[in-house]
């Protein structure tokens, strides 16, 4: 089975702390996602990755940082977490040939 | 742009009702694809269905079955004879073409599902 796996699935944070949220696959996926979930606003797309060192900004990048240095892991990282940050985060894979998601079991944040 | 809209926030039945949940996309490409998942209430979302732009076929895998339109720009989920299991988010999603790097997935806002016993 493909599995997403986030790095800690509750972190609790104060305003101006660095974090890392982690994720890693383990189904050699070229593409990686991370979003950020919110009440009424569905999935927001912060950064993608198509390869390796490769990132692309998606709807809602700003204040937020990734990296992507071995293909299976894709971090997100916040430089100096704001209170407007607390969320869930989500991270995806993609399979390609079939544009089928795989996601992550999700990370929530709170920043105090 | 491309834009899903899931019109219904929040759902409620009684078991063993139907439900449908509705989603209207917008897109410039003609080759896209559409997609359901589900969110129950653990977090993990569940991919349920893909469909490309292409295929009208309604779909239909159990109590699930979709009904997708081009003419109306819309891609309908219903549960036929709902289960307190079904409780969860759904989300409805478009994604661009799948032409190797770069493609994107744009998602709805979700439905919340409750199915009460």
């Amino acid at each position: 089975d493909v599995k997403v796996t986030q790095s800690s699935r509750y972190l609790v944070k104060r305003t101006g702390e660095k974090v890392f949220l982690e994720c890693v696959q383990d189904m050699d996926h070229e593409n990686m996602f991370w979003y950020r979930q919110d009440p009424g606003l569905g999935l927001r797309l912060i950064y993608f990755s198509y390869d390796v060192k490769m990132k692309e900004k998606g709807d809602i990048p700003e204040g937020y940082s990734v990296s992507r240095e071995k293909k299976e892991r894709f971090s997100l990282i916040l430089e100096s977490a704001s209170t407007n940050q607390t969320s869930m985060y989500l991270c995806a894979s993609v399979l390609l040939n079939t544009g089928e998601l795989f996601f992550g079991e999700g990370s929530r944040l709170t920043v105090l | 742009a491309q834009k899903v809209t899931q019109a219904q926030t929040e759902i409620s039945v009684v078991e063993k009702e139907d439900v449908t949940l509705d989603c209207v996309y917008e897109t410039r490409d003609t080759t896209y694809y559409l997609f359901w998942y589900k969110q129950p209430p653990s977090g993990e979302l569940v991919f349920l269905i893909r469909r490309n732009s292409f295929d009208e076929q309604n779909e239909i895998s159990g109590r699930y079955s979709w009904n997708f339109q081009k003419s109306t720009s819309s891609f309908n989920f219903t549960i036929t004879a709902s289960q307190v299991v079904d409780s969860a988010v759904y989300f409805c999603a478009l994604s661009d073409p799948l032409v190797g790097t770069g493609n994107q997935f744009y998602f709805g806002t979700g439905t919340s599902l409750t199915v009460i016993p």
